[in-house]
Protein backbone atom coordinates (compact mmCIF):
# COMPACT_ATOMS: atom_id res chain seq x y z
CA UNK A 1 0.00 0.00 0.00
CA UNK A 2 1.22 3.72 -0.75
CA UNK A 3 2.84 4.91 2.41
CA UNK A 4 4.85 8.92 2.67
CA UNK A 5 5.99 8.73 6.09
CA UNK A 6 7.66 12.30 7.51
CA UNK A 7 10.24 13.16 9.93
CA UNK A 8 9.25 13.86 13.32
CA UNK A 9 8.90 17.74 14.84
CA UNK A 10 11.03 20.20 14.64
CA UNK A 11 11.70 23.23 17.49
CA UNK A 12 14.06 25.42 15.84
CA UNK A 13 15.37 28.92 16.32
CA UNK A 14 14.98 32.02 14.41
CA UNK A 15 17.92 32.17 11.76
CA UNK A 16 18.26 28.07 12.03
CA UNK A 17 17.47 25.66 9.53
CA UNK A 18 15.66 22.70 9.12
CA UNK A 19 15.37 19.36 6.77
CA UNK A 20 11.98 17.91 6.92
CA UNK A 21 12.22 13.87 5.66
CA UNK A 22 9.38 11.78 3.43
CA UNK A 23 9.45 8.61 2.53
CA UNK A 24 7.66 6.79 -0.10
CA UNK A 25 7.04 3.00 -0.12
CA UNK A 26 4.29 1.06 -1.82
CA UNK A 27 4.87 2.56 -5.46
CA UNK A 28 7.50 3.39 -7.79
CA UNK A 29 9.22 6.72 -6.76
CA UNK A 30 10.28 8.37 -9.83
CA UNK A 31 6.36 7.91 -11.68
CA UNK A 32 4.69 10.61 -9.52
CA UNK A 33 5.61 13.95 -8.59
CA UNK A 34 6.28 14.84 -5.04
CA UNK A 35 4.28 18.15 -3.92
CA UNK A 36 4.67 20.27 -0.55
CA UNK A 37 1.73 21.60 1.27
CA UNK A 38 2.33 24.06 4.57
CA UNK A 39 -0.51 24.58 7.01
CA UNK A 40 0.07 26.99 9.64
CA UNK A 41 -1.93 27.10 12.93
CA UNK A 42 -5.21 26.69 12.50
CA UNK A 43 -5.30 27.95 8.82
CA UNK A 44 -6.34 26.61 5.50
CA UNK A 45 -3.86 24.81 3.45
CA UNK A 46 -1.19 26.46 0.99
CA UNK A 47 0.49 24.82 -1.68
CA UNK A 48 4.38 25.47 -2.00
CA UNK A 49 5.18 23.79 -4.64
CA UNK A 50 6.40 20.46 -6.40
CA UNK A 51 9.49 18.28 -7.55
CA UNK A 52 9.49 16.12 -10.61
CA UNK A 53 11.10 13.00 -8.69
CA UNK A 54 12.35 11.65 -12.46
CA UNK A 55 14.75 14.63 -13.20
CA UNK A 56 14.69 16.40 -9.70
CA UNK A 57 13.57 19.93 -11.09
CA UNK A 58 11.28 21.82 -8.81
CA UNK A 59 8.84 24.42 -9.08
CA UNK A 60 8.12 27.10 -6.39
CA UNK A 61 5.13 28.42 -5.57
CA UNK A 62 5.07 32.55 -5.19
CA UNK A 63 6.23 33.22 -1.36
CA UNK A 64 8.32 29.92 -1.71
CA UNK A 65 11.34 30.95 -3.26
CA UNK A 66 15.29 31.59 -1.96
CA UNK A 67 14.83 30.39 1.32
CA UNK A 68 13.07 26.68 0.53
CA UNK A 69 14.52 24.00 -1.27
CA UNK A 70 13.09 20.86 -2.41
CA UNK A 71 15.41 17.87 -3.32
CA UNK A 72 14.78 14.00 -3.40
CA UNK A 73 17.38 10.96 -2.89
CA UNK A 74 15.83 8.83 -5.25
CA UNK A 75 17.98 5.68 -3.97
CA UNK A 76 16.03 5.72 -0.89
CA UNK A 77 12.39 7.26 -2.52
CA UNK A 78 12.45 9.75 -0.28
CA UNK A 79 11.99 13.70 -0.69
CA UNK A 80 13.14 16.46 1.04
CA UNK A 81 12.19 20.02 2.17
CA UNK A 82 14.52 22.69 3.62
CA UNK A 83 14.14 25.93 4.77
CA UNK A 84 16.54 27.83 5.74
CA UNK A 85 17.29 31.27 7.74
CA UNK A 86 13.56 29.79 9.65
CA UNK A 87 11.29 32.60 11.04
CA UNK A 88 8.49 32.73 13.48
CA UNK A 89 6.35 32.96 10.79
CA UNK A 90 7.63 29.73 9.40
CA UNK A 91 5.19 27.49 11.97
CA UNK A 92 3.48 25.56 9.92
CA UNK A 93 2.71 21.76 9.85
CA UNK A 94 4.27 20.58 6.08
CA UNK A 95 2.90 17.77 4.28
CA UNK A 96 3.90 16.07 1.69
CA UNK A 97 1.28 14.82 -0.97
CA UNK A 98 2.08 12.69 -3.88
CA UNK A 99 0.61 13.38 -7.25
CA UNK A 100 0.06 11.52 -10.77
CA UNK A 101 0.67 13.50 -14.12
CA UNK A 102 -3.18 15.32 -13.26
CA UNK A 103 -1.73 16.92 -10.30
CA UNK A 104 -4.16 15.65 -7.83
CA UNK A 105 -3.00 14.77 -4.35
CA UNK A 106 -4.17 11.47 -3.94
CA UNK A 107 -1.66 10.68 -1.02
CA UNK A 108 -0.29 12.78 2.14
CA UNK A 109 1.70 12.20 4.27
CA UNK A 110 1.09 12.52 8.01
CA UNK A 111 2.80 16.09 8.20
CA UNK A 112 5.79 17.41 9.95
CA UNK A 113 5.08 20.24 12.46
CA UNK A 114 8.01 22.80 12.72
CA UNK A 115 8.03 25.78 15.29
CA UNK A 116 10.19 28.18 15.48
CA UNK A 117 10.53 30.55 18.58
CA UNK A 118 13.30 31.57 20.54
CA UNK B 1 -3.37 33.14 -9.91
CA UNK B 2 -7.42 31.39 -9.74
CA UNK B 3 -8.61 32.21 -6.06
CA UNK B 4 -11.09 29.57 -5.07
CA UNK B 5 -14.61 30.74 -2.66
CA UNK B 6 -15.58 28.08 -0.64
CA UNK B 7 -19.31 28.51 0.90
CA UNK B 8 -20.56 28.76 3.40
CA UNK B 9 -17.44 29.02 5.65
CA UNK B 10 -19.01 26.67 8.52
CA UNK B 11 -22.34 24.25 8.32
CA UNK B 12 -24.33 23.13 11.22
CA UNK B 13 -26.23 20.18 10.21
CA UNK B 14 -27.05 16.77 12.23
CA UNK B 15 -26.42 12.87 10.95
CA UNK B 16 -28.56 11.77 8.52
CA UNK B 17 -29.35 15.24 6.80
CA UNK B 18 -27.96 16.19 3.78
CA UNK B 19 -24.61 18.54 3.10
CA UNK B 20 -24.30 20.53 -0.16
CA UNK B 21 -20.71 22.47 0.15
CA UNK B 22 -19.96 24.76 -2.60
CA UNK B 23 -16.67 25.80 -4.04
CA UNK B 24 -16.09 28.90 -6.52
CA UNK B 25 -13.16 29.83 -8.86
CA UNK B 26 -12.18 33.02 -10.27
CA UNK B 27 -11.71 31.42 -13.44
CA UNK B 28 -12.61 28.50 -15.29
CA UNK B 29 -10.99 25.73 -14.09
CA UNK B 30 -8.87 23.98 -16.77
CA UNK B 31 -9.79 20.41 -17.90
CA UNK B 32 -12.07 20.14 -14.38
CA UNK B 33 -8.98 19.73 -12.33
CA UNK B 34 -11.19 19.97 -9.12
CA UNK B 35 -10.38 17.96 -6.45
CA UNK B 36 -12.25 18.00 -2.72
CA UNK B 37 -9.95 16.62 0.72
CA UNK B 38 -11.68 15.99 3.95
CA UNK B 39 -9.51 16.70 7.19
CA UNK B 40 -10.18 15.74 10.75
CA UNK B 41 -8.16 17.55 13.63
CA UNK B 42 -4.41 16.00 13.92
CA UNK B 43 -4.39 14.32 10.61
CA UNK B 44 -3.66 14.56 6.75
CA UNK B 45 -6.29 15.97 4.48
CA UNK B 46 -7.61 12.62 2.58
CA UNK B 47 -8.55 12.74 -1.26
CA UNK B 48 -12.61 12.59 -1.29
CA UNK B 49 -13.07 13.60 -5.11
CA UNK B 50 -11.20 14.83 -8.38
CA UNK B 51 -11.69 15.43 -11.95
CA UNK B 52 -15.02 17.63 -10.25
CA UNK B 53 -17.06 14.10 -9.81
CA UNK B 54 -14.84 11.23 -9.56
CA UNK B 55 -14.86 9.49 -6.45
CA UNK B 56 -11.04 8.47 -5.30
CA UNK B 57 -10.57 4.73 -3.78
CA UNK B 58 -12.12 3.79 -1.06
CA UNK B 59 -14.48 6.58 -0.68
CA UNK B 60 -18.17 5.96 0.09
CA UNK B 61 -20.97 6.76 -2.21
CA UNK B 62 -22.45 8.92 -0.03
CA UNK B 63 -19.85 11.53 -1.74
CA UNK B 64 -20.40 12.90 -4.56
CA UNK B 65 -19.08 15.92 -6.76
CA UNK B 66 -20.76 17.96 -9.48
CA UNK B 67 -19.67 20.97 -11.51
CA UNK B 68 -17.65 22.60 -14.20
CA UNK B 69 -15.96 25.44 -15.06
CA UNK B 70 -16.31 28.00 -12.12
CA UNK B 71 -18.65 26.37 -9.71
CA UNK B 72 -18.61 22.93 -8.12
CA UNK B 73 -20.47 21.15 -5.26
CA UNK B 74 -19.64 18.33 -2.98
CA UNK B 75 -22.57 16.97 -2.21
CA UNK B 76 -22.79 14.08 1.58
CA UNK B 77 -26.34 12.75 0.81
CA UNK B 78 -26.79 11.03 4.28
CA UNK B 79 -23.74 12.94 6.90
CA UNK B 80 -22.62 10.04 9.27
CA UNK B 81 -20.92 10.56 12.46
CA UNK B 82 -17.38 11.05 11.26
CA UNK B 83 -18.32 13.08 8.15
CA UNK B 84 -18.07 15.89 10.55
CA UNK B 85 -14.58 17.55 10.01
CA UNK B 86 -13.05 20.62 7.13
CA UNK B 87 -13.30 20.29 3.76
CA UNK B 88 -11.08 21.63 1.14
CA UNK B 89 -11.32 22.33 -2.65
CA UNK B 90 -7.97 22.30 -5.06
CA UNK B 91 -7.73 23.49 -8.16
CA UNK B 92 -5.19 21.78 -9.86
CA UNK B 93 -5.30 22.90 -13.65
CA UNK B 94 -3.62 25.79 -13.81
CA UNK B 95 -0.41 26.96 -12.10
CA UNK B 96 0.01 27.37 -8.89
CA UNK B 97 -2.32 24.89 -7.48
CA UNK B 98 -4.83 27.02 -4.97
CA UNK B 99 -6.79 25.82 -2.20
CA UNK B 100 -10.26 26.88 -1.31
CA UNK B 101 -10.15 28.64 2.64
CA UNK B 102 -12.29 25.19 3.54
CA UNK B 103 -15.88 25.03 5.21
CA UNK B 104 -16.32 23.33 9.00
CA UNK B 105 -18.78 20.63 8.41
CA UNK B 106 -20.00 20.84 12.19
CA UNK B 107 -22.62 18.54 14.47
CA UNK B 108 -25.87 20.66 15.15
Amino acid sequence: QVQLVQSGSELKKPGASVKVSCKASGYTFTTYAMNWVRQAPGQGLEWMGWINTNTGNPTYAQGFTGRFVFSLDTSVSTAYLQISSLKAEDTAVYYCARAPPTGVLDYWGQGTLVTVSS
Amino acid sequence: EIVLTQSPGTLSLSPGERATLSCRASQSVSRGYLAWYQQKPGQAPRLLIYGASSRATGIPDRFSGSGSGTDFTLTISRLEPEDFAVYYCHQYGDSPDTFGQGTKLEIK
